[in-house]
């Protein structure tokens, strides 16, 4: 079966610190990967989306980044974070096969993103 | 305009009751849609997915689709505390599309 891991669940960094959430998934091959943002109380932002190894499509002009180094892994990263970085981080992955692989997304635990 | 429009809430029922939770949407190419459910503090989890009009059942869950109306509803049925989530309402353009794309989120919050 496929299960997705995404680290850490909570993190608390200073304003200018540099960032990095992995995520990876097990079970499937080449999936698409999704970073999503959820503030609190609102609906999830699509921030990057990957088809493939070092393929990154961004959604959203942001202070953040996205690489995908292996079939399997999806890292967020930024180099100097901001007050508004602050928020609920979610890895997603979707299948590239036959129903119902391809149709809905399956998403990590999260992390807890909080800039002081 | 969003894509997708969602009521925040938060909706809070009794115990029992029948929960009807719903999304509006503004592009009628969208031909896959989903609900999820989120727990406080956890990723959302795949409730139930359809494909274009029509309704689907599973347990007390029923999904409904109006593609004229560009209107998706999730009903509950005989609620329980244990419902009580954050429901979020999802959609793409077809089958493998890379974007899916998300309602704000419906609390629920069902009292004993």
């Amino acid at each position: 079966s496929q299960t997705i891991h995404q680290w850490p669940a909570t993190l608390v960094q200073p304003v200018g610190s540099p960032l990095s959430l992995e995520c990876t998934v097990e079970g499937t091959s080449n999936p698409n990967l999704y970073w999503y943002r959820q503030a609190a109380g609102r609906g999830l932002q699509l921030l990057f989306y990957s088809v493939g190894i070092g393929q990154i499509s961004s959604e959203v002009p942001q202070n953040l980044s996205a690489s995908r180094p292996q079939d399997r892994q999806f890292i967020l990263s930024s180099k100097k974070l901001l007050l508004s970085d602050s928020g609920f981080y979610l890895c997603a992955w979707r299948g590239t096969g036959g129903i119902p692989m391809n149709t809905e997304a399956f998403f990590g635990q999260g992390t807890r993103l909080t800039v002081v | 305009q969003k894509e997708v429009e969602q009521d925040p809430g938060p909706l809070s029922v009794p115990e029992g009751a029948i929960v009807s939770l719903n999304c509006t949407y503004s592009n009628s190419a969208f031909q896959y849609f989903m609900w999820y459910r989120q727990y406080s503090r956890k990723g959302p989890e795949l409730l139930m997915y359809t494909y274009s009009s029509g309704n689907k059942e599973d347990g007390r869950f029923t999904a409904q689709v109006d593609k004229s109306s560009k209107y998706i509803s999730l009903f509950i049925r005989d609620s329980q505390p244990s419902d009580s989530a954050t429901y979020l309402c999802a959609m793409s353009l077809r089958r493998g599309a890379q974007k899916l794309v998300f309602g704000q989120g419906t609390r629920l919050t069902i009292n004993p």
